[in-house]
């Protein structure tokens, strides 16, 4: 099965600075995608982005990227320029390419300070 | 274009009642998933239907849990004898085909919170 670890619980970032939460995953099959999710205080899952693992560039969406080292099996996501309505939690999940299941972290809480 | 419907979005049960979550796909989605979320975790695979079949129901709790996506009508999600520790949310996602082959192809619905008293 493969695991997801997330160990920042939680963490602190000024509004309009940038914040990097940290996801290591570990699987031994090749192919594979990398997701993140986004879950307000409302409860909703959002999806922000996403990466394949044969992916050569590192995937962007707006003021989301996802740091991909493939080697240390390390899928940063980074937030650029915060915002207060970016407080949440946050969620990594991994699903192999022959695979449905959606495996998840433990997920980060980011507080947003003005 | 509506997305994944689930309802009701909050429900209080009593220990010992039973309790019915309810999931409508996207449109021309036939393939519905669930996930539990304790709290302060993250989402818990629980199982995965097709129209009218069970596919993988590998973390589904043995006992007093069931699903079923009839050919017509929402995905159920039935939890007969609640206990407190089924207090969590319930999301239901979708997808078109059975497979994550990239990006954000299984859409998720907003939400059961389950509350046993």
């Amino acid at each position: 099965a493969q695991k997801i670890t997330q160990t920042q619980p939680g963490m602190f970032v000024q509004e309009k600075e940038a914040v990097t939460l940290d996801c290591t995953y570990d699987t031994s099959d090749p192919s594979y995608g990398l997701f993140w999710y986004k879950q307000p205080s409302s409860g909703e899952m959002i999806f922000l982005i996403y990466q394949g693992s044969y992916d050569q560039q590192n995937a962007t969406e707006g003021r989301y990227s996802l740091n991909f080292q493939k080697a240390r099996k390390s899928a940063n996501l980074v937030i650029s320029a915060s915002q207060l309505g970016d407080s949440a939690m946050y969620f990594c999940a991994m699903s192999l390419s022959n695979d449905y299941k959606l495996s998840f972290g433990a997920g980060t809480t980011v507080t947003v300070r003005a | 274009n509506a997305g994944v419907m689930q309802n009701p979005r909050h429900l209080v049960r009593r220990r010992g009642q039973e309790a019915r979550l309810r999931c409508s796909p996207m449109k021309g989605h036939s393939h519905v998933y669930w996930y539990r979320q304790l709290p302060e975790e993250g989402l818990k695979f629980m199982v995965y239907l097709q129209k009218e079949n069970i596919i993988d129901e590998s973390g589904m709790p043995k006992e007093r849990f069931s699903a079923e996506f009839p050919k017509e009508g929402p995905s159920i999600l039935r939890i007969q004898q609640v206990v407190r520790g089924d207090s969590a949310a319930y999301f239901c996602a979708s997808s078109l085909g059975p497979r994550l082959a990239g990006s954000d192809e299984q859409y998720f619905g907003p939400g059961t919170r389950l509350t046993v008293t």
